[in-house]
């Protein structure tokens, strides 16, 4: 079974800092989509970035990037720059390529962004 | 284009009760898939519905059930409401069965007394 695990629970920047979320994940399939969705308080999920296993080369969305270590199986979200509207709970999470679209969440990380 | 959209936003019912909650998927996907999410929890997936078939269950009872129509909105039912079943339910559509992203709707606050 596929499981994610983000180890923390909250995290506090100012505005315009540069903050790391940290996720991992178990799996024993070789190709798989990761994925890191944003839910702020209207509780709409909201697709951050995204990542194919097959490459290699880190995704990037503006101020959004991510650091895919796939031995390691660990996939990292970095945010440049914050700035208030990035305050929400921030989910990562796992699909495999075969099968039904099931998304595996992690716990999520509270990230506030102060002024 | 409109995005996907549930319905009701909130909702209570009592203990033993049944529920349906609705939604309505993003223009043009014909997967949508449900998700439990418990307060300060990350969603849990109930089910996956593929063009009006069930496609993947999660570890949920048998009193889950859902459907999906024609137009690929869907429905998701739970018979027998406890206590444990308050949580926002998160409705998700994508344009592919497998893979890519989800596209997720606002959700329903369910809250069972």
């Amino acid at each position: 079974a596929q499981t994610v695990t983000q180890s923390q629970p909250e995290m506090s920047v100012q505005e315009a800092e540069t903050v790391t979320l940290s996720c991992t994940y178990d799996t024993s399939e070789n190709n798989y989509y990761l994925f890191w969705y944003k839910q702020p308080p209207s509780r709409q999920m909201i697709l951050v970035i995204r990542q194919e296993a097959y490459k290699q080369q880190n995704a990037t969305e503006n101020r959004f990037s991510v650091n895919f270590q796939k031995a390691a199986k660990s996939f990292s979200l970095k945010i440049s720059d914050s700035q208030l509207g990035d305050t929400a709970m921030y989910f990562c999470a796992f699909t495999t390529i075969q099968g039904a679209q099931k998304l595996v969440f992690g716990q999520g990380t509270r990230l506030t962004i102060n002024p | 284009e409109t995005g996907v959209t549930q319905s009701p936003t909130h909702l209570i019912k009592t203990r033993g009760q049944q529920v349906t909650l609705r939604c309505s998927s993003q223009s043009g996907h014909n997967t949508v898939s449900w998700y439990q999410q418990a307060l300060g929890q990350g969603p849990q997936f109930i089910f996956q519905y593929y063009r009006e078939e069930e496609n993947g269950r999660g570890n949920f009872p048998p009193r889950f059930s859902g459907l999906q129509f024609p137009n690929y909105s869907s429905e998701l039912n739970v018979n027998a409401l406890e206590l444990d079943d308050s949580a926002l339910y998160l409705c998700a559509s994508s344009p592919k069965r497998t893979g890519g992203e989800a596209f997720f709707g606002q959700g329903t606050r369910l809250t069972v007394v």
